[in-house]
């Protein structure tokens, strides 16, 4: 139990559609890490959160965005949803610097 | 960030030490080794991390070569729940750095 919630667990959507994924990072926490992991793959770094604001990006398209709220949570959106945005989205907190990255359990994004 | 290699899998004897090996040859100097594992259906976990010495903690050791070029870490004891994927990762330090995960190699406890 690391103390990183993620909403909701499971997810079906529809090409096309948006989606927003949540997290509630630990508390003392105050930067937040978006990855994606496909089935068979490593989680791949989306982009970084640090006191409400982007602290570094990833290899990902504009329409993934997020957000960090001033209580350190935490949102992923994804817009214009692809048959590949089929993944295992991880939420990380931590505390600047610090060493460990603190998971969540995860959103399992299907798109059909 | 310096890339890792890891084998795709291995499997060790319950009560047995697993080494899992980790090469990283093109570490820079002020990168760090960290692993992290990810039992099924969970988000990583942190084990550990090192620089140049050897590390231990309450889950398990860290050995480094003397040119950083590879690393091995050690479960002493494995046990059924130590099944999982272990990603070895080089990075700068601080938690804010993003962690660039490969593959990660499968670690399979028999009984």
């Amino acid at each position: 139990e690391t103390g990183v919630t993620q909403s909701p667990t499971h997810l079906i959507k529809t090409r096309g559609q948006q989606v927003t994924l949540r997290c509630s990072s630990q508390s003392g926490h105050n930067t937040v890490s978006w990855y994606q992991q496909a089935l068979g793959q490593g989680p791949q770094f989306i982009f970084q959160y640090y006191r409400e604001e982007e602290n570094g990006r990833g290899n990902f398209p504009p329409r993934f965005s997020g957000l960090q709220f001033p209580n350190y949570s935490s949102e992923l959106n994804v817009n214009a949803l692809e048959l590949d945005d089929s993944a295992l989205y991880l939420c990380a907190s931590s505390f600047s610097g610090g060493i460990e990255a603190f998971f969540g359990q995860g959103t399992r994004l299907t798109v059909v | 960030d310096a890339k890792t290699t890891q084998p795709p899998s291995m499997d060790c004897a319950e009560g047995r030490a697993a080494n899992l090996p980790c090469n990283h040859s093109t570490i820079s100097g002020n990168e760090y080794v960290y692993w992290y594992r990810q039992i099924h259906s969970q988000g990583p976990q942190y084990i550990i991390h090192g620089l140049k010495n050897n590390e231990t903690n309450e889950m398990a050791s860290l050995i480094i070569t003397e040119d950083r070029k590879s690393s091995t870490l050690i479960l002493p004891h494995a046990t059924l729940r130590d099944t999982a994927v272990y990603y070895c990762i080089v990075g700068s330090t601080g938690a804010n750095s993003k962690l660039t995960f490969g593959k990660g190699i499968t670690l399979s406890v028999r009984p």
